[in-house]
């Protein structure tokens, strides 16, 4: 079974600050890990995964995600957050045994000007 | 990236009427494909997973009867909602993989809001 946990439901953040969404997953093997972020009535954009080689993963718009095997988290991050990163953040995770992605609940980002 | 797309993006039906929603990828060979419904506020529910020219696989809930699915090309795959009520209004969204491999992403359509009245 694959398993993905999002803890918070919300994140606010000032514009300029860095800014961190947390997941943590559960996999029985070695995870394939993926972000996906929405807009108001909009589908799923991808932003970055972790197959294999190095932990720290960036993507696109500035995002960057570290994998961390020992803690099974895969965070979130970018240095500077812009007024226009607001929407919803989804984590994903597949187990290289399974053909489908199991999402996170969700988290919500909100940047303040 | 590969593009997806889904049309249409919003639909308003009668009662009792059947919905169809196309789902296609432009750039690329899908070689499965998935339909999620998503509620407000909520994460993505995965309805079925649809491989070219096979039946789809259903996840445990989903009434097979109800949401037709078929995946005829490398590039279409539809949903069908037939005799539509109004608890099946939300948000439909598909996405496709291609034949890279498992480890590729998945690409996502639009979504397409259906209201039933």
């Amino acid at each position: 079974a694959q398993s993905v946990a999002q803890p918070e439901d919300q994140v606010n953040v000032a514009e300029g600050n860095p800014l961190t969404v947390k997941c943590t997953y559960s996999v029985s093997g070695n995870p394939y890990l993926f972000w996906y972020v929405q807009y108001p009535n909009r589908g799923l954009q991808f932003l970055l995964k972790y197959i294999t080689g190095d932990n720290l993963v960036k993507g696109s718009y500035g995002f960057e995600a570290e994998f961390n095997k020992s803690q099974t988290s895969f965070h979130l991050k970018k240095p500077s957050a812009l007024v226009s990163d607001s929407a919803l953040y989804f984590c994903a995770v597949r187990d290289p045994g399974y053909s489908t992605l199991t999402f996170g609940k969700g988290t919500m980002l909100l940047v303040s000007p | 990236g590969a593009v997806v797309s889904q049309h249409p993006s919003r639909v308003i039906c009668k009662s009792g009427t059947s919905v169809k929603i196309e789902c296609r990828s432009l750039d690329f060979q899908a070689t499965t494909m998935f339909w999620y419904r998503q509620f407000p506020k909520k994460s993505l529910m995965l309805m079925a997973t649809s491989n070219e020219g096979s039946k789809a696989t259903y996840e445990q809930g989903v009434e097979k009867d109800k949401f037709l699915i078929n995946h005829a090309s490398l590039t279409l795959s539809t949903l069908t909602v037939t005799s539509a009520h109004p608890e099946d209004s939300s948000f439909y969204i598909c996405s496709a993989r291609g034949d890279r491999g498992m480890n590729t992403e998945a690409f996502f359509g639009q979504g397409t809001r259906l209201t039933v009245v």
